[in-house]
């Protein structure tokens, strides 16, 4: 069974602090693997999509790496206004109907 | 910007009654969208996915009288939630792909349904 585990599930940093989220998978065959953000109250935002181990992705102070087991989202020098819910989304190679299997998330708050 | 507009942002209903939420795609055409559910700190549950023109295809344990989908153009698609209850109450969210095959799922704001 397709499975996404995130942790951690919450993640407290000073401004400034960098740090990593990981998402670990269980897929029969990566079609992609999505990173999205998501503020409270809102609906996701897609930040990056990686397809195949060794590839990275890079916006601003994010970076998302992604191996044959996991990927990671990197947080370099966070600022307060990175405070959100990031998830992590799989797709597998069998699937037809673009059914992604959602992670629970890993909710960050960055202090000043 | 906004690729994907969802329309109440919120809604509060009385129990027995029944609720539609839109979702449109803007500036592109979806043939196809995603409607989820979002329990307050859980993961995102795909309910159903919407077909323009055709029946929607709903997730195992979804049940497609209490929750349904109109496809009806190119640009839009509304779930009703009929005969809603408390235990409707939830966070509900649309999403289309702008792009082909494996381009990623644009989401709508989300719809809050509480019902009393």
């Amino acid at each position: 069974e397709d499975q996404v585990t995130q942790s951690p599930e919450a993640l407290r940093l000073q401004e400034g602090e960098s740090s990593s989220l990981n998402c670990s998978y269980t897929v029969s065959g990566l079609r992609g693997l999505f990173w999205y953000r998501q503020d409270p109250g809102k609906g996701p935002e897609f930040l990056f999509t990686l397809y195949s181990a060794g590839e990275e992705k890079e916006k601003e102070r994010l970076k998302a790496t992604l191996t044959k087991k996991e990927s990671f989202l990197h947080i370099t020098a966070p600022k307060p206004e990175d405070s959100a819910t990031y998830l992590c989304a799989v797709r597998g190679l069998m699937d037809s109907s673009y059914k992604l299997i959602f992670g629970s998330g890993t909710r960050l708050l960055v202090r000043p | 910007g906004a690729v994907v507009s969802q329309h109440p942002s919120w809604v509060i209903c009385k129990s027995g009654t029944s609720v539609k939420i839109e979702c449109r795609s803007l500036d592109f055409q979806a043939t196809t969208m995603f409607w989820y559910r979002q329990f307050p700190k859980q993961s995102l549950m795909l309910m159903a996915t919407s077909n323009e023109g055709s029946k929607a295809t709903y997730e195992q344990g979804v049940e497609k009288d209490k929750f349904l989908i109109n496809h009806a153009s190119l640009t839009l698609s509304t779930l009703t939630v009929t005969s809603a209850h408390p235990e409707d109450s939830s966070f509900y969210i649309c999403s289309a792909r702008r792009g082909r095959d494996n381009s990623p799922l644009h989401f709508g704001n989300g719809t809050r349904l509480t019902v009393t």
